[in-house]
């Protein structure tokens, strides 16, 4: 089974700072990634995902992951922050119909 | 579009009574997941069901919990006599097939038992 760690448990920043999360993944061949986000209150949406195209994938509202085969890893990035950004994000992978997540980043942005 | 429709959103149950959690999938969808967040950690799979059909059933602990996706209505997580530990965030997700095809989560119900 795969499995999912995130670096980080609670990131707090300013707004226009720059944002990394770290996520790293068991190996299992061929991975399907994905990274979710969770306003307060609201439900999962679909930030990104990666079905082994470009490892540089783009997503919604300005983010971007890389995915690094050899590292095991799809860190979500953002240059700069808003405050609107102050969400949970979980990073995910797939076997078959499964998603196995992260544990999960908050991120608290400061205005 | 109502999206993944999930009630209650909130949920107190005492020791022992029975929750029962509803997840009515966007429409056309067919594919249901159950999925189950305590505190501190990541969504963890329960089950997938198709329409009167369990497909997996793996995640879901072997006593108490139940799970349906009857021909009509919505799909039913259902937990007898809840305990303390079942307190937690429970999401519902659907697809149009099974596979990677673009899940979409409900908003969940947060059950506490007291």
């Amino acid at each position: 089974a795969q499995s999912v760690s995130q670096h980080n448990h609670h990131v707090i920043l300013s707004e226009a700072a720059s944002l990394e999360l770290g996520c790293n993944y068991s190996y299992g061949g061929t991975v399907n990634l994905f990274w979710y986000v969770q306003y307060p209150g609201q439900h999962l949406q679909l930030l990104l995902k990666y079905f082994s195209e470009d490892p540089l994938v783009k997503g919604i509202k300005g983010f971007e992951a890389e995915f690094i085969k050899s590292k095991f890893s799809f860190n979500l990035r953002k240059p700069s922050v808003q405050w609107s950004d102050t969400a949970e994000y979980f990073c995910a992978v797939n076997e078959n119909y499964k998603l196995s997540f992260g544990a999960g980043t908050t991120v608290t942005v400061r205005a | 579009n109502a999206g993944v429709m999930q009630n209650p959103r909130h949920l107190v149950r005492r020791r022992g009574q029975e929750a029962r959690l509803r997840c009515s999938p966007m429409k056309g969808h067919s594919h249901v997941y159950w999925y189950r967040q305590l505190p501190e950690e990541g969504l963890k799979f329960m089950v997938y069901l198709q329409k009167e059909n369990i497909i997996d059933e793996s995640g879901m602990p072997k006593e108490r919990f139940s799970a349906e996706f009857p021909k009509e209505g919505p799909s039913i997580l259902r937990i007898q006599q809840v305990v303390r530990g079942d307190s937690a965030a429970y999401f519902c997700a659907s697809t149009l097939g099974g596979g990677n095809y673009g899940y979409t989560f409900g908003s969940g119900t947060r059950l506490t038992v007291v």
